[in-house]
């Protein structure tokens, strides 16, 4: 079957790093995304991974090891409006997005 | 209209009444999306349309059904609602069905069955 994993919930320091892990199975791979999805609000684009290696956009960076069927989302100088479910999604052979549960990211000050 | 519209923004329904959720969209993209959201859950794929004329069933297509007569609108009805479909439901869309390109996302409409 497929699957997305990811941790139920990280809580971070304002100021600090964060690193959110996602592991995939699926049948087919033809990119990884991030998104983020502030409570009650639709899921915003963060992030897109087809190639091994480090994206790198502003205060946010995503991984993929294609190899390992893993990837992170790395965030940088947390802010409180950080605060939010962060999702991993992957496409598979069919272009269908395979979305994990979310991680919910708690910032404290 | 910026993006996608979704109506309405929520509703109570009882069980076994015929609901139509609408979205709209007016960036002209070719593929079409409906989600449901639910507690502890991923999105999961109701029906999907990559160009207008045609559509798919997704991972939960059961008591659903879509169309998609024009480019713009991917209205989703469910004939006969349960109490199992209560969810939060989005529509999203994206230029085309077989690349790349990230999924926008309509604001979503939160459906109570009782």
């Amino acid at each position: 079957g497929q699957n997305i994993d990811q941790p139920t919930e990280m809580t971070a320091t304002e100021g600090a790093i964060v690193q959110i892990n996602c592991t995939y199975q699926t049948s087919g791979f033809n990119g990884l995304f991030w998104y983020q999805q502030h409570a009650g609000e639709a899921p915003t684009f963060l992030s897109y991974n087809v190639l091994d290696g480090l994206e790198e956009k502003g205060r946010f960076s995503s991984f993929l090891s294609r190899s390992k069927g893993y990837s992170y989302l790395l965030l940088k100088e947390l802010q409180m409006k950080d605060s939010a479910s962060y999702l991993c999604a992957v496409m598979d052979s069919n272009y269908q997005l395979i979305w994990g549960a979310g991680t919910k990211l708690i910032i404290k000050p | 209209i910026a993006g996608i519209t979704q109506a309405p923004t929520s509703q109570i329904l009882a069980a076994g009444r015929r609901m139509t959720l609408r979205c709209t969209q007016d960036m002209r993209h070719n593929a079409m999306y409906w989600y449901r959201q639910d507690l502890g859950l991923g999105l999961r794929l109701i029906h999907y349309s990559n160009t207008a004329g045609t559509t798919g069933k997704g991972e939960v297509p059961d008591g659903y059904s879509v169309s998609r007569a024009n480019t713009d609108d991917f209205p989703l009805t469910l004939a006969s609602a349960v109490p199992s479909q209560t969810s939060v439901y989005f529509c999203a869309s994206t230029p085309s069905g077989t690349g790349e390109h990230e999924q926008f996302f309509g604001p979503g409409t939160r459906l109570t069955v009782l």
